[in-house]
């Protein structure tokens, strides 16, 4: 069964930058079926999608965001990442790792990680 | 970028009644190209819905999508205690992805 865990520290500073990391377990990150990618929900607030890897390695982004994130993955290790530069509290959210199933004409997540806290607070 | 707009914001409904929740898309969605996610407390969201009306996998039969265009809906045809979430539309036709704000159910 496909699973999804995300990792990484739960404090971020103002300024710095937040890294985490998400393992795959169950399937291969290297299936031209799907993609994967990140979302986050800030508190009190609605869900947003951050960007996403595909097999070819080739990233999509969402241009709010697009100037501080980069998103990279490590096939042999069956995982993904998301670095997130110059942090404010404006990033303080739960983060989601997610596959996304390319569909059509783009992608919608039909399997989603638990998803992990990240506050930025000095 | 796709702007989706979600109604009511929160929705109460008495058990066994039927609740109805709508999404905007601020340009046409075109492929029928919109899924809804359920999100329960403390949870991850799970995928209810893909192609604006068509279930995942294992998700019960009184949840239906509907829709075309610009104009979604998602119903739920008796409401049961577990169905208390925050639901979400998504459109999948346009990049950024976008999601809706999100109505919460909960019961009357």
């Amino acid at each position: 069964q496909l699973q999804l865990q995300e990792s990484g520290p739960g404090l971020v500073k103002p300024s710095e930058t937040l890294s985490l990391t998400c393992t795959v377990s169950g399937d291969s990150i290297s299936s031209s079926s799907y993609c994967w990618g990140w979302v986050r929900r800030p508190p009190g607030k609605g869900l947003e999608w951050i960007g996403n890897i595909f097999d070819s390695g080739a990233t999509y982004y969402n241009p709010s965001l697009k100037s501080r994130v980069t998103i990279s993955a490590d096939r042999s290790k069956s995982q993904f990442s998301l670095t997130l530069n110059s942090v404010s509290a404006a990033d303080t959210a739960v983060y989601y790792c997610v596959r996304e199933l390319r569909s059509h004409p783009l992608h919608y997540m039909d399997v989603w990680g638990k998803g992990t806290t990240v506050t930025v607070s000095s | 970028e796709i702007v989706m707009t979600q109604s009511p914001a929160t929705l109460s409904v008495s058990p066994g009644e039927r609740a109805t929740l709508s999404c905007r898309a601020s340009q046409t969605i075109t492929s029928s190209s919109l899924a809804w996610y359920q999100q329960k407390l403390g949870q991850a969201p799970r995928l209810l819905i893909y192609g604006a009306s068509t279930r995942a996998t294992g998700i019960p039969v009184r949840f239906s999508g509907s829709g075309s265009g610009t104009e979604f809906a998602l119903t739920i045809s008796s409401l049961q205690s577990e169905d208390v979430a925050v639901y979400y539309c998504q459109q999948y036709n346009y990049w950024p992805l976008t999601f809706g704000g999100g109505t919460k159910v909960d019961i009357k």
